[in-house]
């Protein structure tokens, strides 16, 4: 059990345009879902934390209204990317916790690409 | 926020043991873990120690905790081919992980 998908794997857009990227766990209730960002070479840094039914908690830096994270049920966060640019390119990685665990469970990433 | 270092690369010959360094600066770190990561793929967790811990074995998997000098190993006996991935050392505080850089294992024959 604890299986995560995203959705969709990779995506190309057009700068200027939003993409919206879905996390869901497929085989458990999520309390609590994190949006990560990964870039070529580098570690994950941690977007934001986002819990069923009220706003995200962004990190430092993160702009909230160019990623918006909506977490409208416990089994699916969504990630969108608002008037993407290419600097927006990279790997989003999301995880998600059972209620009373602290383990996070990984998706498989989605790779975008802002041309 | 919490610091996690670890070295970038390491290339090891198929059958030897490979040994991958971690080190973090939040005494307060509950978990520690180590994470694989193939070519476009997402994180898999190998294995994890709780900080009361000194060591734990899984397999092949070995993971040694000295919480004195805040350092974290990993060593893989008898690597095969298909350990060459990056893997991530994590530590965990609260319900925050915070991720190393990555070292890149490369397996030769």
């Amino acid at each position: 059990g604890a299986v995560v998908s995203q959705h969709p794997s990779r995506v190309i857009c057009k700068s200027g345009t939003s993409v919206k990227i879905e996390c869901r766990s497929l085989d458990f209730q999520a309390t609590t879902m994190f949006w990560y960002r990964q870039f070529p070479k580098k570690s994950l840094m941690l977007m934001a934390t986002s819990n069923e039914g009220s706003k995200a908690t962004y990190e430092q830096g993160v702009e909230k209204d160019k990623f918006l994270i909506n977490h409208a049920s416990l089994t699916l966060s969504t990630l969108t990317v608002t008037s993407a640019h290419p600097e927006d390119s990279s790997f989003y990685i999301c995880s998600a916790t059972r209620d009373g665990s602290y383990e996070q469970y990984f998706g498989p990433g989605t790779r975008l690409t802002v041309t | 926020g919490e610091d996690v270092e670890q070295s970038l690369f390491l290339s090891v010959r198929e059958g030897d043991s490979s040994v991958i360094n971690c080190t973090y600066t939040d005494s307060s770190s509950t978990y520690l873990y180590w994470y694989k990561q193939e070519p476009g793929a997402g994180l898999q967790l190998l294995t994890y120690i709780f900080s009361n811990m000194d060591m734990k074995q899984d397999q092949r998997l070995t993971v040694l905790l000295n919480k004195k000098d805040k350092h974290l190993s990993l060593r893989i006996a008898d690597t095969q081919t298909g350990d060459s991935a990056i893997y991530f050392c994590a530590a965990r505080s609260d319900y925050k992980l915070s991720f190393g850089a990555g070292t890149t294992v490369t397996v030769r024959a």
